[in-house]
Order: C-alpha cells, then structure tokens, then sequence
C-alpha cells in the first residue's frame, strides 16, 4: 500500500527565515504530487503540482518555491517567510491525471 | 477553475440523516469529490463522482447532477465522530487541478 510522509508536523519561524517542507511517498512509482496551503479559516488553496521528476507547475505568483529532485520526493521552500506563509501545508499524492488525490498529514506553519 | 459553494456550517442530531450540499460552475467540469477532514487534522478522502447518479459506500452517499452542476454528500445514522468539515472540490478538463470549497463544518450532537 502507499504511504505518504511529510516533515515536520510544526514549524515555527521568525519573519524573513528560510523554509523547507519535505514530502516523501512510498509504495508507488512516478506519483503526482501537490502541495497545498489552508490558511485559518480558509479552503484548500493548491500552491505547486508536478507530474514527474523537474516538472513544476506553480498556480499562484508567491515567495515560495518547489522541487522535485526524486521520484516519491517533493520539496517546499522559501528564502525569506513573511507573516502571511502561515498555515497548513499540505503535500498530496494521486496516481494520474484522472485519480483521486490523497493528503499527508500536514505541517503547520507559525510565521512570527 | 471553478467556483465551489457550500454553506459554512450544518448542526445535526446524533442517529439522524443530514446532506450537505455543494454547487459549482458546469463549464469544463471533469467530476466532484468530497473530503473529510477533522479538526487539526488532514483531509482523507470519501467519495468521488463523475457520472450522474447516486455513489453509496456504507453510511454515506454522494450524487451528483452535471446538468445542474449540484452535488451532495449524505451522511447516514450519524456519530459524534462525523464532527467535522466536508470539504466539496471539483476537477475541471483533462487535468489534475482541483478547486475546493471552503468546507462546511457539521456539528452532530446528542
């Protein structure tokens, strides 16, 4: 079965610090992957997907970044946070373009 | 996208049926999902719809109708545990973008 990892659960960061999220599936090969934001309140908003290793595709202009150095990892980064990055971040994973996408648990973000 | 609407809060008694309902833009849509996620907690997945009609798995259903872009989760003999958000999102074309809504938060008491 698959499994999906994402570190650390909580993170608290002072304004202008860098950031990395890490995610990691295990039990499948060549997975989508996303990473999504809940802010406090608020809907799921999708930051980055990508469909295989180097493939990124951004859906909202932000001081955040991501990559995809391996298969099953998929990596969230920032050089300097403000006070609106905090949140509930979210890595998700799915088979293919037409499959259901399934959370990790999520690392919550105080930016402060 | 899409726009997803669902009302923000539902209140419900323990034992009893209560439906969510969810509404979205026709245009491009490409089947409607449904999440549950506790509080603090990630979303897990429910059901997923593309074609008309009723999906049922154990106490709960979901249905859908493309022409009137309306979708809603049912949810059956109802627990404590139920307490949580429902969040509707929607896949639009060939792609593998979803739009969610910003949940409906049900509350079960006794």
């Amino acid at each position: 079965s698959q499994t999906i990892h994402q570190w650390p659960a909580t993170l608290v960061q002072p304004v202008g610090s860098p950031l990395s999220l890490e995610c990691t599936v295990e039990g499948t090969s060549n997975p989508n992957l996303y990473w999504y934001r809940q802010a406090a309140g608020r809907g799921l908003q999708l930051l980055f997907y990508s469909v295989g290793i180097g493939q990124i595709s951004s859906e909202v202009p932000q001081n955040l970044s991501a990559s995809r150095p391996q298969d099953r990892q998929f990596i969230l980064s920032s050089k300097k946070l403000l006070l609106s990055d905090s949140g509930f971040y979210l890595c998700a994973w799915g088979f293919s373009s037409a499959d259901t996408q399934y959370f990790g648990p999520g690392t919550r973000l105080t930016v402060l | 996208g899409q726009n997803i609407d669902q009302p923000t809060e539902m209140t419900a008694t323990e034992g009893a049926i209560v439906q969510i309902n969810c509404t979205y833009q026709t245009s491009g849509f490409n089947g409607l999902f449904w999440y549950q996620q506790h509080a603090g907690e990630a979303p897990t997945f429910l059901s997923y719809n593309v074609l008309d009609g009723l999906e049922e798995k154990g106490r709960f259903s979901s249905f859908l109708s493309r022409s009137k872009g309306y979708s809603y989760l049912l949810l059956k003999e109802l627990q404590m545990k139920d307490s949580a958000s429902y969040l509707c999102a929607g896949r639009t074309g060939g792609g593998n973008k979803l739009t969610f809504g910003t949940g409906t938060q049900l509350k079960v008491e006794l």
